[in-house]
């Protein structure tokens, strides 16, 4: 079974702090997202990587960064925590570009205080 | 732009038929996708449509439209344990996937 794994379950952090999300995933995937899940909203692509070392604006990437210094690890990196980032982050891994189906992590309830 | 839309929150009965709508406008077309997600958990892939017609698989069956960019997801033989949400997402020209806001399901006994 492919896992990925999230670092965290649940996270309280203060304004202004730096603020990294850590994913795991275990298949040797080429491609890994990172999403934010919110509220009557669809999951929001915030970055994605389809290499080790590369990295692609997704649909919300202001406030964020990301590093996959490995082909296995994906960080999401919020440079300076604000209220307005207070959501569920979901990563995931998928094999290659154009197969189809992607493997989620659990989740990461953040919560900036 | 790019759009999908699906309804907010449905009630079935257990041992029901539900179907779920996702209609869809997205800049070029590689697949529609179903998602399944249990409150505070990952979404797990539930199926994949790229050409018209019903796939069926147990008691989940999925159906596509490309002509009039609607997809549905029929569960069968509702259980308790299919409450849940669940997710449309379309794959864009550019292999990236557009999700819809999701559909709440609610199972009554």
């Amino acid at each position: 079974d492919v896992k990925v794994t999230q670092s965290s379950r649940y996270l309280v952090k203060r304004t202004g702090e730096k603020v990294f999300l850590e994913c795991v995933q275990d298949m040797d995937h080429e491609n890994m997202f990172w999403y934010r899940q919110d509220p009557g909203l669809g999951l929001r692509l915030i970055y994605f990587s389809y290499d080790v070392k590369m990295k692609e604006k997704g649909d919300i990437p202001e406030g964020y960064s990301v590093s996959r210094e490995k082909k296995e690890r994906f960080s999401l990196i919020l440079e300076s925590a604000s209220t307005n980032q207070t959501s569920m982050y979901l990563c995931a891994s998928s094999l290659r570009i154009e197969v189809t189906e992607a493997f989620f992590g659990q989740g990461t309830r953040l919560t900036v205080v | 732009g790019q759009n999908i839309d699906q309804p907010t929150e449905m009630t079935a009965t257990e041992g029901a038929i539900v179907q779920i709508n996702c209609t869809y406008q997205t800049s070029g077309f590689n697949g529609l996708f179903w998602y399944q997600q249990h409150a505070g958990e990952a979404p797990t892939f539930l199926s994949y449509n790229v050409l018209d017609g019903l796939e069926e698989k147990g008691r989940f069956s999925s159906f596509l439209s490309r002509s009039k960019g609607y997809s549905y997801l029929l569960l069968k033989e509702l259980q308790m344990k299919d409450s849940a949400s669940y997710l449309c997402a379309t794959m864009d020209s550019n292999y990236q996937l557009i999700w819809g806001a999701g559909t709440k399901l609610i199972i009554k006994p």
